[in-house]
């Protein structure tokens, strides 16, 4: 049973520019949610997908959006990147069905922007 | 609105040490709470889950415990090892936005255990 797995593992960007990071989840989980990670802080709750819908949104911006496929992985798009987007983004898969399951984390992936 | 508290933001302790973490929560409407450990720069490791209806749960030298009436959870953690060094972070499942449940993060507390 594999885990859930982010790419890329680090990204450097720059202001203005857009980015994708990826996702799989892991087996059995149809449910991916995206955190972001600033330095110091707890993740925050950007969105979540579910059948490849979104089916729920964090206090978050337009520019941030994702999609989800067939196979459950997902994308998370961010554009016109700002400095304060600099963090580790971090994608998280559960089953459904219930509230009760808990999430899978990945490793992150560690986006800076200049 | 919830939010999630952690006390200390930071604990050094001895190599042996029994040692409890703090969670604090204002909002009892939850799911389940889930503990995670982190380690620097790197993604999320879940420790244990407690649903809303638990107590406790335990695994190895962990034991959370989770008094939803109050909004407190602790993280008890047996005779601490070099290896335990991480950041602990607590998360409570709320059913926010139209999503499925949302997990609202604590900042973590940062534990360095020394030989």
């Amino acid at each position: 049973e594999t885990g859930v797995t982010q790419s890329p593992t680090h990204l450097i960007k720059t202001r203005g520019q857009q980015v994708t990071l990826r996702c799989s989840s892991q087996s059995g989980h149809n449910t991916v949610s995206w955190y972001q990670q600033a330095l110091g802080q707890g993740p925050q709750f950007i969105f979540q997908y579910y059948r490849e819908e979104e089916n729920g949104r964090g206090n978050f911006p337009p520019r941030f959006s994702g999609l989800q496929f067939p196979n459950y992985s997902s994308e998370l798009n961010v554009n016109a990147l700002e400095l304060d987007d600099s963090a580790l983004y971090l994608c998280a898969s559960s089953p459904t069905g219930t509230f009760n399951y808990g999430y899978t984390f990945g490793s992150g992936t560690r986006l800076t922007v200049v | 609105k919830q939010e999630v508290t952690q006390i200390p933001a930071a604990l050094s302790v001895p190599e042996g040490e029994n040692l409890v973490l703090n969670c604090s929560f204002t909002d009892s409407a939850i799911y389940n709470l889930q503990w995670f450990r982190q380690d620097p720069g790197k993604g999320l490791t879940s420790l244990l889950l407690i649903q809303s209806s638990q107590r406790e749960q335990t695994s190895g030298r962990l034991n959370a415990s989770l008094d939803k009436s109050s909004g407190r959870s602790t993280l008890y953690i047996a005779a601490s090892q070099p290896g335990d060094s991480a950041t602990y972070l607590c998360a409570v499942k709320k059913n926010y936005g139209g999503s499925q449940g949302n997990l609202i993060f604590g900042k973590g507390t940062k534990l360095s255990v020394k030989p």
